[in-house]
């Protein structure tokens, strides 16, 4: 079974902190996601990557950024938390020859103060 | 642009009773349709998929009918169940120079025994 890792479950930062979220795939999945999840919304994707060093902008890139150094991590980066980006954060990943199947992480439920 | 839209949550079933939630799309060209479910606590995982117009998916007595000429993608069961209690989102990904998946808001679905 694809397997993808977030490496915190929940955090709380204050204001104007550097936040880093982590997420590991293990099946190497060229394809890597960051979404941010919120009610009413749903599922809004921030940033994604199709290959090592290589990011995309999603629909809302707005204060966040990403680091893919290797294949299997790939890292959002919150450069200056502010209180509206509380919010439970997803990583996914999908492999090359399915692109469009993709498998989450359980989540990062990230509160700023 | 590409769009999804599923009926507003929550909704309140008793054990055994027949669920639908409604999903329709908007989309340029031919997506491909699927239903994702979030039990408590963990993150989205695929639960069925279409591809073309016409297709049905199915999964653990899930189903769901491509209805291209009504641009749906409705989620059926016939008897639902306590452990059926999730949050069910429905999805299309297309190829437009990249696959991007559109998430709809999501669906609470609580099923009292």
């Amino acid at each position: 079974d694809v397997k993808v890792t977030q490496s915190s479950r929940y955090l709380v930062k204050r204001t104007g902190e550097k936040v880093f979220l982590e997420c590991v795939q293990d099946m190497d999945h060229e394809n890597m996601f960051w979404y941010r999840q919120d009610p009413g919304l749903g599922l809004r994707l921030i940033y994604f990557s199709y290959d090592v060093k290589m990011k995309e902008k999603g629909d809302i890139p707005e204060g966040y950024s990403v680091s893919r150094e290797k294949k299997e991590r790939f890292s959002l980066i919150l450069e200056s938390a502010s209180t509206n980006q509380t919010s439970m954060y997803l990583c996914a990943s999908s492999w090359q020859g399915a692109k469009n199947i993709q498998y989450f992480g359980a989540g990062t439920r990230l509160s700023v103060l | 642009g590409n769009s999804v839209t599923q009926m507003e949550g929550p909704v309140t079933l008793s054990e055994e009773a027949f669920l639908t939630i409604n999903c329709t799309y908007t989309a340029t060209g031919y997506p491909s349709l699927f239903w994702y479910v979030q039990y408590p606590g963990e993150g989205l995982q695929l639960l069925l998929k279409a591809t073309k117009a016409d297709d049905k998916g199915s999964n653990k007595g899930f189903e769901a009918t491509y209805r291209k000429e009504t641009t749906s993608f409705h989620l059926e069961k016939g008897s639902v169940q306590v452990s059926d209690s999730a949050v069910y989102f429905c999805a299309l990904s297309e190829y437009t120079g990249g696959f991007k998946t559109i998430f709809g808001a999501g669906t609470r679905l609580f099923v009292k025994a």
